[in-house]
């Protein structure tokens, strides 16, 4: 069975403090993607990665930064927290062409 | 760009049909897709148009039509289980690694 696992379900942080969210999956899967989910906004993607050490800018990729030193991890990175940062993140991986997505279970993060 | 409009929210009785539409602004892409999300759950993968035409799952079934720049997710035989949000989502045809994803449609079935 496919797998993909996030380090935390919930998270609460401080304002400007550096926050480290972990990805791994266990599918062989070039591609993965962080993304973060807000009512009524759907999903927006905030960076992804297609090979290891390599990584491009989503749509929001403003206060974060990612990581992929192996294949199957992906870290996402808030350098110094705000609270609009608050949100849902979910990690996903896709193998080449394929279009299905595999989720993580996700991570609520509060930013106080 | 890519741009995915559903409905907010849409409610129907156990048993009933349903159906969610996502119409799309989009410069190219490979295919549309859709995922069903339980509250405090992951979304989890339904159904995939390559082509233009309806696409079959058991209950659930997929249409795509690419002139029409729209699709839908039909549910039948609804269940209380089907509670659930839904979303479309393309891939993009210039970045294939690129998925967008519409704002998600909110099903409540009632008894």
């Amino acid at each position: 069975d496919v797998k993909v696992t996030q380090s935390s379900r919930y998270l609460v942080k401080r304002t400007g403090e550096k926050v480290f969210l972990e990805c791994v999956q266990d599918m062989d899967h070039e591609n993965m993607f962080w993304y973060r989910q807000d009512p009524g906004l759907g999903l927006r993607l905030i960076y992804f990665s297609y090979d290891v050490k390599m990584k491009e800018k989503g749509d929001i990729p403003e206060g974060y930064s990612v990581s992929r030193e192996k294949k199957e991890r992906f870290s996402l990175i808030l350098e110094s927290a705000s609270t609009n940062q608050t949100s849902m993140y979910l990690c996903a991986g896709t193998s080449g062409s394929a279009d299905t997505q595999y989720f993580g279970p996700g991570t609520r993060l509060t930013v106080l | 760009g890519q741009s995915l409009e559903q409905p907010s929210e849409v409610t129907a009785v156990e048993g009933a049909i349903v159906q969610i539409n996502c119409t799309y602004q989009t410069s190219g892409f490979y295919g549309l897709s859709w995922y069903q999300q339980h509250d405090g759950g992951a979304p989890t993968f339904l159904s995939y148009n390559a082509l233009d035409g309806l696409e079959e799952t058991g209950r659930f079934s997929s249409f795509l039509s690419r002139s029409d720049s729209y699709g839908y997710l039909l549910l039948q035989e609804l269940q209380m289980k089907d509670s659930a949000s839904y979303f479309c989502a393309v891939r993009e045809a210039d970045n294939f690694n690129k998925f967008y994803f519409g704002s998600g449609t909110k099903l409540n079935v009632k008894p």
